[in-house]
């Protein structure tokens, strides 16, 4: 069975720029998380799907970062305009169902200088 | 609102001694419990999971935890360490039908000297 695939590995930006993480759960998974874990701290949830629509969306910085994950498979995290504070691991998680087992992908490791 | 404790944000523990990583949390209702183990640039991995039952958890890798509701605590134990444990481990809880997801405890980072 293949895992939670994400991309790309590593990012480096200048502040104000934007970027974008691509997320591909596991096949049949219809939970989908987006998590962000700064340096020292535990994962802190962004935004939760179910299918193609939003559970939880109360932690995401709706001014700067978008999330969405079309046709309930795929998913695409956004930050536009980048600030320093935002360099940290993002991390896409997916479960069967809601709070059963989430499966992680290696995340992906932002820079932002 | 739901939130985990983890006390100790590093233990270093000796090779072949045993190992307790403590977690406490807090939530009104019968929690679904997680530990994750991270490894430096690794997502994470689950080691085990509390939902229901035996309050006594078997999980990969020789792991085990323990429920306490009196206690809110959900440790995590390991009776002998090996130079291969060395990592950053997570506690977290899910909030059941609730429609919330996990919430992580902040991590404790495990050193093992040998």
């Amino acid at each position: 069975e293949a895992g939670v695939a994400q991309s790309p590995r590593y990012k480096i930006i200048e502040k104000r720029q934007s970027v974008a993480f691509w997320c591909n759960p596991i096949s049949g998974h219809a939970t989908l998380y987006w998590y962000q874990q700064i340096l020292g701290q535990g994962p802190k949830l962004l935004i939760q799907f179910q299918n193609n629509g939003v559970v939880d969306d109360s932690q995401l910085p709706k001014d700067r970062f978008s999330a969405e994950r079309l046709k309930g498979v795929d998913s695409t995290l956004k930050i536009q305009p980048a600030k320093l504070e935002d360099s940290a691991v993002y991390l896409c998680a997916s479960s069967l169902e809601i709070n059963t087992e989430a499966f992680f992908g290696q995340g992906t490791r932002l820079t932002v200088v | 609102a739901q939130s985990v404790t983890q006390p100790d944000i590093h233990i270093t523990v000796s090779e072949g001694a045993s190992l307790e990583l403590r977690c406490n949390y807090s939530y009104g209702a019968t929690p679904y419990l997680f530990w994750y183990v991270q490894s430096p640039g690794q997502g994470l991995q689950l080691l085990l999971k509390y939902f229901s039952g035996d309050t006594l958890v078997q999980g990969i890798k020789g792991f085990e935890a323990e429920f306490k509701r009196s206690q809110s605590s959900f440790n995590l134990r390991k009776p002998s360490v090996h130079w291969s444990d060395a990592a950053e481990y997570f506690c977290a809880v899910g909030a059941g039908q609730a429609g919330t997801a996990l919430i992580f405890g902040k991590g404790t980072t495990l050193s093992v000297s040998s």
